[in-house]
């Protein structure tokens, strides 16, 4: 268990709609990470969070968003969904956002697969 | 921009045999390298890390990788495969930018 927690981890939803994905960081991380996990693409980097902030952005649709609480949970909101926003979606958190060419591991939550119908 | 590379996407083992797991990176300066295993409908648990100390890293279930920076490798390497290891495999390199690049996975598979 790597003390990150995801909610749901099942969605089943139809196109158009709108969800939100949570997840609670490790006791103790400040940052934040969401990542989506799809066949043809692979894993790809969604967003960054820090201690409240957005650090850093990936291939994030602009129809979906995030944000970090202050109480360091943080959630995924997935907009007017299409058939291939299907995929797992992975939050992972760390101590630090890393720093300059310095690296910093994440640790991964289980994941919210979400289908989109 | 850094990357990986993971040069095979799938390798068959039998159990007892040693496994190697091979991955290239593509870096400007000194990277940080990760290695993740996926186990079927689990999520990503990190196995090892380099950051610049030592070049043969230890990480989890016997599992090792050692950077060579002439050959821009980083594979992973366990002398006995185990059933359990059955999973799929992630390289994964330190973008900058607060951000982890993954590459494309390879699936082990560890037959009896």
């Amino acid at each position: 268990d790597s003390g990150v927690t995801q909610t749901p981890k099942h969605l089943i939803t139809a196109t158009g709609q709108r969800v939100t994905l949570r997840c609670s960081p490790r006791s103790g991380d400040l940052s934040v990470y969401w990542y989506q996990q799809s066949l043809d693409q692979g894993l790809q980097f969604l967003i960054q969070y820090y201690n409240g902030e957005e650090r850093a952005k990936g291939n994030i649709l602009e129809r979906f968003s995030a944000q970090q609480f202050p109480d360091l949970h943080s959630e995924l909101n997935l907009s007017s969904l299409e058939l291939g926003d299907s995929a797992l979606y992975f939050c992972a958190s760390s101590q630090s956002p890393g720093t300059g060419n310095q690296g910093t591991e994440a640790f991964f939550g289980q994941g919210t697969r979400l289908t989109v119908v | 921009a850094q990357s990986v590379t993971q040069l095979d996407s799938h390798v068959s083992v039998s159990e007892g045999t040693p496994v190697l797991l091979r991955c290239n990176y593509s870096s400007s300066y000194s990277p940080s390298l990760f290695w993740y295993v996926q186990h079927p409908n689990k999520g990503l648990q990190l196995l090892l890390k380099y950051t610049s100390a030592a070049t043969l890293v230890k990480g989890i279930n016997g599992f090792e990788a050692e950077f060579k920076k002439s050959e821009t490798s980083f594979h992973l390497t366990k002398p006995s495969a185990h059933m359990s290891d059955a999973a799929e495999y992630f390289c994964v390199v330190w973008a900058g930018f607060q951000k982890l690049v993954f590459g494309t996975g390879t699936r082990l598979l560890v037959s009896p």
